[in-house]
């Protein structure tokens, strides 16, 4: 699996939008982008996934650039309850249930 | 429904001392993951479970590292003679099918700590 590339940790202002982008220079046509977060002492959780077209859902949006080699994360309005580190994953179609993990994005949330 | 669920939540045990790890995914869920997360560290990939097939250990970083899955449900890691450096939180996962798509969907973990 391609690998990806985030920032270390990114603040935000609450009830501020949050962008948080990931670089996947290396990104085949067959891999699907995924967006998991990890709220402290918890396992993580799915947030988004998308192939090519941007995608939304209650949780976030995700836009991802027309070469598809970078993505960013949208949260509209961050909450203290948004505090969490932020992966980005990449995974193929048909094989990619590893998924690989990287040191992900820690946002903070400041009052 | 039931989430993922792992037991214990905490093991602390002593060096060379053999340990199991125990994970239930969600029901009817045919993929199954275990994962190690060292301390401020990502999620390291270990073994993977799907259906009836051979599981893929490619991620299992020595042999003292094992993995059983019963039943296509409960699975149990197994490590031996443990180590200082197994000391991490481990994560299972369960997902309902194979493929890039599917979400998975995490239990709390077990967090190891070897003295």
């Amino acid at each position: 699996d391609a690998k990806t590339t985030q920032p270390n940790s990114m603040e935000s202002n609450e009830e501020e939008p949050v962008h948080l982008p990931c670089n996947h220079s290396t990104i085949s046509g067959t891999d699907y982008i995924h967006w998991y977060r990890q709220l402290p002492s918890q396992g993580p959780e799915y947030v988004i996934h998308g192939l090519t077209s941007n995608v939304n859902n209650r949780m976030a949006s995700l836009a991802i650039a027309e070469d598809r080699k970078s993505s960013t994360l949208i949260l509209h309005r961050a909450t203290l309850r948004d505090a969490a580190v932020y992966y980005c994953i990449l995974s193929e179609i048909d094989t990619g249930n590893q998924f690989y993990f990287g040191t992900g994005t820690s946002l903070t949330v400041i009052p | 429904g039931a989430g993922v669920s792992q037991s214990p939540s905490n093991k602390v045990t002593e060096k060379g001392k053999d340990v199991e790890l125990r994970c239930d995914p969600i029901s009817g869920h045919t993929a199954l993951y275990w994962y190690r997360q060292s301390l401020g560290q990502g999620l390291e990939f270990l073994i993977y479970f799907q259906g009836n097939s051979a599981p893929d250990k490619s991620g299992l970083p020595s042999d003292r590292f094992s993995a059983e899955r019963t039943g296509g449900s409960v699975s149990t890691l197994t490590i031996q003679r443990t180590q200082q450096e197994d000391s991490a939180v481990y994560l299972c996962a369960s997902s309902r099918h194979r493929g890039g798509t599917d979400t998975q969907y995490f239990g709390p973990g077990t967090r190891l700590t070897v003295l």
